[in-house]
């Protein structure tokens, strides 16, 4: 069955960089596509970039443009997210969700259990 | 503030129908197909209704999805108390070029 395996909780203090990791099983991972959400605690989801594990590409969210880096390792069927420069308001579980379909019609359907990524000095 | 719409709560007594509205306009949900997305407390986000009004396997046929124009709706016939969780919509926006959830809509059984 398909599962998405994310690495721990990470507490960070600010200006920081994070990396989470997303193992990815139970599908071809280089025919699908990657997506990144993350939620602040008691607040909806956000949208944040993807990439495709076939070739590499990537479409970040406006606001994170600069700061965040998606990244994949075909051989180890990884996908991975780094955040840099982290303010407290980055504070949020950081999901990562296999994405379907065609690139602006997709959707997520399978996820990961979310990383608990806490920013505080 | 979401680029897309959806009532902040919802509520609905066990087997009643609800709906769960989500507004958005011509660059994305005018354009591009709606999927959604249901929140258990303490869980990661589950696929519900993908391209419009298509159930993944899995989830009951409860669930429907529709979309007119710029808004699309969730409805949840035959409400269930395991059915208490928030519901997002998502759709691409091409101003933004980039994917787009609403607000969230937490929907209580009474």
């Amino acid at each position: 069955q398909v599962q998405l395996v994310q690495s721990g909780a990470e507490v960070k203090k600010p200006g920081a960089s994070v990396k989470v990791s997303c193992k990815a099983s139970g599908y071809s991972f280089n025919i699908y596509g990657i997506t990144w959400v993350r939620q602040a605690p008691g607040q909806g989801l956000e949208w944040m970039g993807w990439i495709s594990a076939y070739n590499g590409n990537t479409n970040y969210a406006h606001n994170l443009q600069g700061r965040v880096s998606l990244t994949t390792d075909t051989s180890t069927k990884t996908a991975y997210m780094e955040l840099r420069g982290l303010r407290s308001d980055d504070t949020a579980v950081y999901y990562c969700a296999r994405d379907d379909g065609a690139y602006s019609s997709s959707w997520f359907d399978h996820w990961g259990q979310g990383t608990l990524v806490t920013v505080s000095s | 503030q979401s680029v897309l719409t959806q009532p902040p709560s919802a509520s609905g007594t066990p087997g009643q129908r609800v709906s769960i509205s989500c507004s958005g306009s011509s660059s994305n949900i005018g354009s591009y197909t709606v999927n959604w997305y249901q929140q258990l407390p303490g869980t990661a986000p589950r696929l519900l209704i993908y391209t419009n009004n298509q159930r993944p396997s899995g989830v009951p046929d409860r669930f429907s999805g529709s979309k007119s124009g710029t808004s699309a709706s969730l409805a949840i016939s035959g409400l269930q108390s395991e059915d208490e969780a928030a519901y997002y919509c998502a759709a691409w926006d091409d101003s933004l070029d980039g994917r787009v959830f609403g607000g969230g809509t937490k929907l209580t059984v009474l």
